[in-house]
């Protein structure tokens, strides 16, 4: 399909483990996004990508956590060293265009559990 | 800093009659306000939103919000559920071009 496409689904991480969930936004999109969902809560806002370039880091909440857009299409988001509280759905969006009125559209996300 | 309160966590409504599904915003400047819905172990799908013009939005899926300025308001409604409608319904406020700011969801149970 032509929508944006998260990969692995489901994770299942030991304690300390490494982690990377990858993200295909749709074809052509210029912004990219990454939200940490916990369960029961909205979305909240991780990091943003213009093409390859990180603009707006200042969501994610601890130095283990690092994204990257290496040109400017598929993103992987790494959590090192994972915790407990590192356990949500992990969701990708993208858009067209930056700009205020632009819609952003999700894929289906990754939810992660740490043991 | 942008917010959005969502006041319910569940709304219940039998199939066919009307509902609403609430929505306060606190923003500076102009308000970009969008609704999405979200069902179980899906990502979040667009449902509509408001940037400026007529105060009445209308949607996908029968879907339609009200913008209320003097009220900081932006409620979902339809005029007449589903049982296909039961999800999770999320308001969101955009704040620049990077950032989206979601309320905390409300449930929304259709029963026929």
């Amino acid at each position: 399909g032509a929508g944006v496409s998260q990969s692995p689904r489901y994770k299942v991480a030991k304690r300390g483990q490494d982690v990377a969930l990858r993200c295909d936004p749709i074809s052509g999109h210029v912004s990219l996004f990454w939200y940490q969902q916990a369960l029961g809560q909205g979305p909240e806002f991780l990091t943003y990508f213009q093409n390859e370039a990180q603009l707006d880091k200042s969501g994610l909440p601890s130095d283990r956590f690092f994204a990257e857009r290496p040109e400017g299409s598929v993103s992987t988001l790494k959590i090192q060293r994972t915790q407990q509280e590192d356990s949500a759905v992990y969701l990708c969006a993208s858009s067209l265009v930056p700009g205020t009125t632009d819609t952003q559209y999700f894929g289906p996300g990754t939810r992660l559990t740490v043991l | 800093a942008q917010s959005v309160a969502q006041p319910e966590d569940q709304v219940n409504v039998a199939e066919g009659n009307p509902l609403t599904v609430k929505c306060t915003y606190s923003v500076s400047g102009n308000p970009y306000l969008f609704w999405y819905v979200q069902y179980p172990n899906r990502g979040l799908q667009f449902l509509l939103k408001y940037i400026t013009g007529d105060n009445l939005v209308k949607g996908s899926y029968g879907f339609e919000a009200e913008f209320n300025k003097s009220q900081t308001s932006f409620h979902l409604k339809k005029p007449s559920a589903l049982v296909s409608d039961s999800a999770l319904y999320f308001c969101a406020v955009r704040d620049g071009i990077n950032k989206f700011y979601f309320g905390s969801g409300t449930k929304l149970n259709v029963k026929p």
